[in-house]
């Protein structure tokens, strides 16, 4: 079974504090993606990794940046959090070749900033 | 360019079908997928179809796609409580390397 983790479920940070998200996939899988997900609004991509150090903006990359030093791990980072990046991150990871593409997901991590 | 449309709610009676609709604009989707969200968990795929097909079923759910309309649905038969979630559609064109996601429908299921 394909497993995607993430390092923390809940998370509380202040406004202002830089914030690593990390997300561990553990089925060699060439991309991986950063959403956010808020009420109504659905799933939105912050950023996407075709392969190791390579990245590609979503549709809301600002305030974010993101690292894939290690094919197995994505990091989201967060500089200067602030109050509006109060939501539900999901990590998702997806198979190239040999797959009908479909991606898999964390658990997410429900991050509040105060 | 892409967009992927639900309804953001459904309410049904434990027992009865659920159909959970979709709307995409992308005529070049390869395959569709149908989500499902429990309470604070992530994704997890329930079903996918391939876009040469038009009907798939497994188990208590069926899968319609109607590729001259761009419409997806999802039918849940015999419809429990432990299926109250959200459900998200999604597509992927073949040649992008993301797939694009609706917005989610929550599905309650009442006794």
């Amino acid at each position: 079974d394909v497993k995607v983790t993430q390092s923390s479920r809940y998370l509380v940070k202040r406004t202002g504090e830089k914030v690593f998200l990390e997300c561990v996939q553990d089925m060699d899988h060439e991309n991986m993606f950063w959403y956010r997900q808020d009420p109504g609004l659905g799933l939105r991509l912050i950023y996407f990794s075709y392969d190791v150090k390579m990245k590609e903006k979503g549709d809301i990359p600002e305030g974010y940046s993101v690292s894939r030093e290690k094919k197995e791990r994505f990091s989201l980072i967060l500089e200067s959090a602030s109050t509006n990046q109060t939501s539900m991150y999901l990590c998702a990871s997806r198979k190239i070749s040999g797959s009908v593409g479909e991606q898999y997901f964390g658990p997410g991590t429900r991050l509040t900033v105060t | 360019g892409e967009d992927v449309e639900q309804s953001l709610f459904l309410s049904v009676r434990e027992g009865d079908s659920s159909v959970i609709n979709c709307t995409y604009t992308d005529s070049s989707s390869t395959y569709l997928y149908w989500y499902k969200q429990e309470p604070g968990a992530g994704l997890q795929l329930l079903t996918y179809i391939f876009s040469n097909m038009d009907m798939k079923q497994d188990q208590r759910l069926t899968v319609l796609l109607n590729k001259k309309d761009k419409h997806l649905s999802l039918r849940i038969a015999d419809t429990q409580t432990g299926d109250s979630a959200i459900y998200f559609c999604a597509e992927w064109a073949g040649t992008a390397s993301k797939l694009t996601f609706g917005t989610g429908t929550r599905l309650q299921v009442t006794l």
